[in-house]
């Protein structure tokens, strides 16, 4: 199993619709994770930090579930603007790689 | 504005010869990461520095060199560059003291094509 798993997409939604991403890690240890947004051909940002209790940033809402070992990105009320890759990432307590990242998943918003 | 620019921006070099990516950043953060993203890989991490004199080899370092000698710049070095090694190279920051939480500050990339 990767040790971050994402679908790569793409996603190709219409405008105003409700999308969701998941992203699997396997690391049981991992503590810290947080989702990412690339637009092509430019560096990631942070998009939203993932908690443990879930949170919601306007129209985004990252979940947290540690018995199934996985994240998830709900966008709701698509906007053509949203169209990026989403990278999952995931902290390594051990080894030489501090922070993994996802491949990503590419979602196009469709006028 | 995290303040962290790499140069330069965009390289064409041919195989064999030494490459110099460079990385600095206006604030202090203690924290950098040198990044190569290809196609089908993601971001993977090369190598990473906890602070001036103080570095660590990431998931993909062999054929590079970094140093740490002052906080604000981290160079990433291709001794003898390989078509292997085109790829767009991203420097980042940590923005707090702490190594697993806190923003990842991106630069703009390099992109480095080896003929």
């Amino acid at each position: 199993r990767k040790e971050v798993e994402q679908d790569p997409g793409p996603f190709n939604v219409p405008e105003g619709a409700t999308v969701a991403f998941n992203c699997t890690y396997s690391n049981s240890a991992s503590q810290s994770f947080f989702w990412y947004r690339q637009d092509c051909r430019k560096e990631p940002k942070l998009l939203m930090s993932v908690y443990s209790s879930g949170n919601e940033d306007g129209r985004f809402t990252a979940q947290l579930n540690r018995a199934s070992q996985y994240i998830s990105l709900l966008i709701r009320d698509s906007k053509l603007s949203d169209s990026a890759t989403y990278l999952c990432v995931v902290n390594r307590p051990s080894g030489n790689t501090p922070l993994v990242f996802g491949k990503g998943t590419r979602l196009s918003v469709i006028a | 504005d995290a303040g962290i620019t790499q140069s330069p921006r965009y390289k064409i070099t041919e195989t064999g010869r030494q490459v110099t990516l460079m990385c600095h950043q206006t604030w202090s953060h203690s924290y950098m990461f040198w990044y190569r993203q290809d196609l089908g890989h993601g971001l993977r991490l090369i190598y990473y520095s906890a602070a001036a004199d103080i570095t660590d080899k990431g998931e993909v370092p062999d054929g590079y060199v970094v140093s740490r000698s002052k906080t604000e710049n981290f160079p990433l070095t291709l001794e003898s560059a390989t078509r292997s090694q085109t790829s767009v190279y991203f420097c980042a920051i940590l923005s707090t003291r702490e190594q697993l939480s806190g923003e990842l500050f991106f630069g703009e990339g390099s992109r480095l094509t080896v003929l």
